[in-house]
């Protein structure tokens, strides 16, 4: 069965302190990764796609990274407005999303 | 600006009603979606259309209905069968059978609430 397991579930960061997500995947014929900004109360917000290992996308604070068996978000020097929850999505034949992480950004 | 409308925003349920969900899209994608989310949860494919008149089951279809009579219209039933319906649900779009860059675009959600 094709799985999509994010980790952390949960983390909390100090204002300008980096550090990186987890999108790890069962592949059976993958045909794109992508990561979702969710703020609460609204639906996700496109933040990147990423097709094959190697491939690298940045947006300000932001760089997302894929290997064959996983994704990497890492967040550099985060701000308070970097909170929210992080969706992965790999599709196979249809998006399968994982549970997220829920970043909190402390001043 | 071209998106996806959801409404309303907020809808409360009693027991034994059916009630619909609205799903509206300008952005002349084929395929719609539903998803429900629940908290500590992933995103719950519900059913999905990749054509007019046409629809299938997701993995937790019970207890709903959809229709698909317009390109632009992806209306969700919340039937009385659906026993435990408190969830936030998502609909969302894409192009060409699921062959868009961005994945899927997304409303901004129906949070509902059985009373």
């Amino acid at each position: 069965e094709d799985q999509v397991t994010q980790s952390p579930e949960a983390l909390r960061l100090q204002e300008g302190e980096s550090s990186s997500l987890n999108c790890s995947y069962t592949v059976s014929g993958l045909r794109g990764l992508f990561w979702y900004r969710q703020d609460p109360g609204k639906g996700p917000e496109f933040l990147f796609t990423l097709y094959s290992a190697g491939e690298e996308k940045e947006k300000e604070r932001l760089k997302a990274t894929l290997t064959k068996k996983e994704s990497f978000l890492h967040i550099t020097a985060p701000k308070p407005e970097d909170s929210a929850t992080y969706l992965c999505a790999v599709r196979f034949q249809k998006l399968v999303f994982g549970t997220g992480t829920r970043l909190l950004v402390s001043p | 600006d071209g998106g996806i409308t959801q409404s309303p925003k907020y809808l409360f349920r009693k027991e034994g009603q059916n009630v619909t969900l609205s799903c509206e899209q300008n952005l002349n994608h084929d395929a719609m979606y539903w998803y429900r989310q629940d908290p500590g949860q992933g995103l719950r494919l519900i059913y999905y259309s990749q054509i007019v008149n046409d629809f299938q089951k997701g993995d937790i279809a019970e207890g709903y209905s959809v229709s698909r009579e317009k390109k632009e219209s992806f209306p969700l039933t919340v039937t009385s069968a659906q026993k435990n319906p408190t969830a936030f649900y998502l609909c969302a779009s894409t192009d060409g059978l699921g062959q868009g860059y961005y994945g899927y675009t997304f409303g901004s959600g129906t949070r509902l609430t059985v009373v």
